[in-house]
C-alpha cells in the first residue's frame, strides 16, 4: 500500500560495523527498485537501484538485494561511518509507469 | 549542474490564503514529480508530468490542488485555498526518462498553514 508511519523504524550500529535495512514491497508487478537516504531538512538522494531482472547489485560500501519471491529488498552497508546516519526509503516503481511508491523509512544511526 | 531547484525554501501562511510552489527541474529532465512528505503518510507522489504533460494527479489531494509545467524547465503547484492540514514539505524531483530510472530530489518546500 501507500507509503504510512508514525513511528520510523529505528536501527542503531556502531561505526565502523555493517548495518542492513530491510523493506517489504507489496506489488508482485514492481520491475525497478531503488534506495534512497534522506539527512535532516534535505531531499531524498539516491543511492542504488535494481531492476526486476537482477538479484544483487554492488555499488560503492553499499549493496541492494532483491528476493522476489518474498518481495523483500534490502540494502546493506559495510563499514559504515557517521555520515551515513540518515533515514533510509525503499521505493518502487509499480510497474509501466513512472509511479515512484515510498516505503516509511528506517532511521539510521551511527554511533561513535 | 545546479540540480533540482525548488523556491521558496520556507513559506509560512495562513488558511485561505494561496499559495505557490516553484521548482526547475535539471536540464535535460523530460519527467517531473511532485510529492509531499508528512510524518504521518511519508512521501506521497502528488502528480507527475512527461515532456510537459501531467500524466498522473491520482495524488493530487482535491481540487484546493493544481500543478502546471509550462514549459521543459519550470513547473508550478498551487494550493488554494490553503488549509493547516497541508503543512508538509513538498519535494519536486525530475529524471532524465520516464521508465526505470532514479529520481533526482530539490531540497524541499516547508510550508506551515497556520
Amino acid at each position: 500500500g501507500e507509503s504510512v508511519g508514525l513511528h520510523l523504524p529505528t536501527l542503531s550500529v556502531q561505526e565502523g560495523d555493517n548495518s542492513i535495512i530491510n523493506c517489504a514491497y507489496s506489488n508482485s508487478a514492481s520491475d525497478y527498485f531503488i534506495w534512497y537516504k534522506q539527512e535532516s531538512g534535505k531531499g531524498p538522494q539516491f543511492i542504488i537501484d535494481i531492476r526486476s531482472n537482477m538479484d544483487k547489485r554492488q555499488g560503492q560500501r553499499v549493496t541492494v538485494l532483491l528476493n522476489k519471491t518474498v518481495k523483500h529488498l534490502s540494502l546493506q552497508i559495510a563499514a559504515t561511518q557517521p555520515g551515513d546516519s540518515a533515514v533510509y526509503f525503499c521505493a518502487e516503481n509499480r510497474g509501466g509507469a513512472q509511479k515512484l511508491v515510498f516505503g516509511q523509512g528506517t532511521r539510521l544511526t551511527i554511533n561513535p | 549542474d545546479a540540480g533540482v531547484i525548488q523556491s521558496p525554501r520556507h513559506e509560512v501562511t495562513e488558511m485561505g490564503q494561496e499559495v505557490t510552489l516553484r521548482c526547475k527541474p535539471i536540464s535535460g529532465h523530460n519527467s517531473l514529480f511532485w510529492y509531499r512528505q508528512t510524518m504521518m503518510r511519508g512521501l506521497e507522489l502528488l502528480i507527475y508530468f512527461n515532456n510537459n504533460v501531467p500524466i498522473d494527479d491520482s495524488g493530487m489531494p482535491e481540487d484546493r490542488f493544481s500543478a502546471k509545467m509550462p514549459n521543459a524547465s519550470f513547473s508550478t503547484l498551487k494550493i488554494q485555498p490553503s488549509e493547516p492540514r497541508d503543512s508538509a514539505v513538498y519535494f519536486c524531483a525530475s529524471s532524465l526518462r520516464a521508465l526505470n530510472t532514479e529520481a533526482f530530489f530539490g531540497q524541499g518546500t516547508r510550508l506551515t498553514v497556520v
